[in-house]
């Protein structure tokens, strides 16, 4: 298994422009988180989804930022317009939750997002 | 509301020398605690859990619910130790959204 996987890795972009982010969880995780890392703030939860409903967005900074989750196999996050205060490692991680369950999550490599 | 704070962004020790890292919550339930730990280039993974009451790597952790704390501790820190590391907080119960919440990090530096 591959684990969570990403894309893409590293992203730079200008000011202004549409950015999205993917990501594929491992295969039967029922949740699926979306983080956001920066030296001030570290690890902050943006949005999370359970059977690919949203559960919670209130760590989504603002309108500019947007996250679907079309199929239990994919999810995307959107920043459009991306601004240079954007830039950060943006990391997908999933989770599988049954009653023993330590809700351990499963993280991906992050996608490092350059915003100039 | 429910919250992890980690105090120190950087610790830098020596080699062989012991390590704490320090984590206090706040949640009026019952708790789940985890350790994380990011090695360089690698991805954010599980360190340890503290309803397993093991140690990985020589690492330990033990909750204290009188003082709110899940320091994370090792007698004698290895090189391979450094990375950064993020305690973590779940909810039991009917209320388990599998939501995590992490504390901001502390970058753990071993020198030689």
């Amino acid at each position: 298994d591959a684990g969570v996987i990403q894309s893409p890795r590293h992203e730079v972009t200008e000011m202004g422009q549409e950015v999205t982010l993917r990501c594929k969880p491992i295969s039967g995780h029922d949740y699926l988180f979306w983080y956001r890392q920066t030296m001030m703030r570290g690890l902050e939860l943006l949005i999370y989804f359970n059977n690919n409903v949203p559960i919670d967005d209130s760590g989504m900074p603002e309108d500019r930022f947007s996250a679907k989750m079309p199929n239990a196999s994919f999810s995307t996050l959107k920043i459009q317009p991306s601004e240079p205060r954007d830039s950060a490692v943006y990391f997908c991680a999933s989770s599988f939750k049954d009653r023993s369950s330590y809700n351990e999550q499963f993280f991906g490599p992050g996608t490092r997002l350059t915003v100039l | 509301a429910q919250r992890v704070t980690q105090p120190e962004k950087l610790l830098s020790v020596f080699k062989g020398a012991p390590v704490e890292l320090k984590c206090n919550y706040s949640y009026s339930g019952s708790p789940e605690l985890f350790w994380y730990v990011q090695y360089s280039r690698q991805r954010l993974q599980l360190l340890l859990r503290h309803i397993s009451r093991e140690s990985i790597k020589g690492f330990t952790a033990d909750l204290n619910k009188g003082e709110t704390s899940f320091h994370l501790k090792k007698p004698f820190a290895q090189e391979e130790d450094s990375a950064m590391y993020y305690c973590a907080l779940s909810f039991l119960g009917s209320g388990n959204t599998g939501k995590l919440i992490f504390g901001q990090g502390t970058t753990l530096q071993v020198k030689p």
